[in-house]
């Protein structure tokens, strides 16, 4: 079956805009996650859903960022007034109902100019 | 000090040779531990998922789960050029909790 998908793979701004991150779970993966990871470095936790609710958004560095999941699969991740600081990749994964093992997306490129 | 420690190499080895990869963490909490194998500009991919302390072998590798110390170990045995990628160690408290990531060992096999 097909993976965690994410679109777009990759999205150049400008500093101070706004953009929107989609990631498409695997079909019936109840728990979803948002990732970020700079260069060099291991993905880093953003925020965790399970089913339409954040369960736990302990990782979003600031109110600039922002996420849903409005029916309980697709999940869009929002960032306001971009900064350069916010260029990485954004990664999504997904997991099953007992969530012990996440399944990652090819990730988006962010590059805040 | 980060909760997990890798050290990100970058590790150079021969084809054939065993690759013995590491990671030392500080949260006593972490139960379950997974090794994540990522290919440049490309999502991680789940390696080997272990829970609580033990081995676990799947085909050339194998994982090492040792908690009163602290420390987990991936091994590659009869090493390939495909293996080449960075290797990402990572745990997580609970099932369905966040995972925490170590920085990466970049491995490079040569032919």
């Amino acid at each position: 079956g097909a993976g965690v998908s994410q679109t777009p793979s990759n999205k150049v701004t400008e500093k101070g805009k706004y953009v929107e991150l989609r990631c498409d779970p695997i079909s019936g993966h109840t728990a979803l996650y948002w990732y970020r990871q700079s260069l060099g470095q291991g993905p880093e936790f953003l925020i965790y859903f399970q089913g339409t609710g954040a369960a736990d958004d302990s990782g979003l560095p600031n109110d600039r960022f922002f996420a849903v999941r409005p029916e309980g699969s697709v999940s869009t991740l929002k960032i306001q007034r971009t900064e350069r600081g916010d260029s990485a990749v954004y990664l999504c994964a997904s997991a099953g109902a007992g969530g012990d093992t996440q399944y990652f997306g090819p990730g988006t490129r962010l590059t805040v100019l | 000090q980060k909760e997990v420690e890798q050290d990100p190499g970058p590790l150079s080895v021969p084809e054939g040779a065993i690759v013995s990869l590491n990671c030392t963490y500080s949260n006593s909490a972490f139960q379950y531990f997974m090794w994540y194998r990522q290919y440049s500009r490309k999502g991680p991919e789940l390696l080997m998922y272990t829970y609580s302390s033990g081995n676990k072998e799947d085909g050339r590798f194998t994982a090492q789960v040792d908690k009163s110390s602290k420390y987990i170990s991936l091994f590659i045995r009869d090493s390939q050029p495909s293996d080449s990628a960075t290797y990402l160690c990572a745990m997580s408290a609970g099932g369905a909790q966040k995972l925490v990531f170590g920085q990466g060992t970049r491995l490079t096999i040569n032919p």
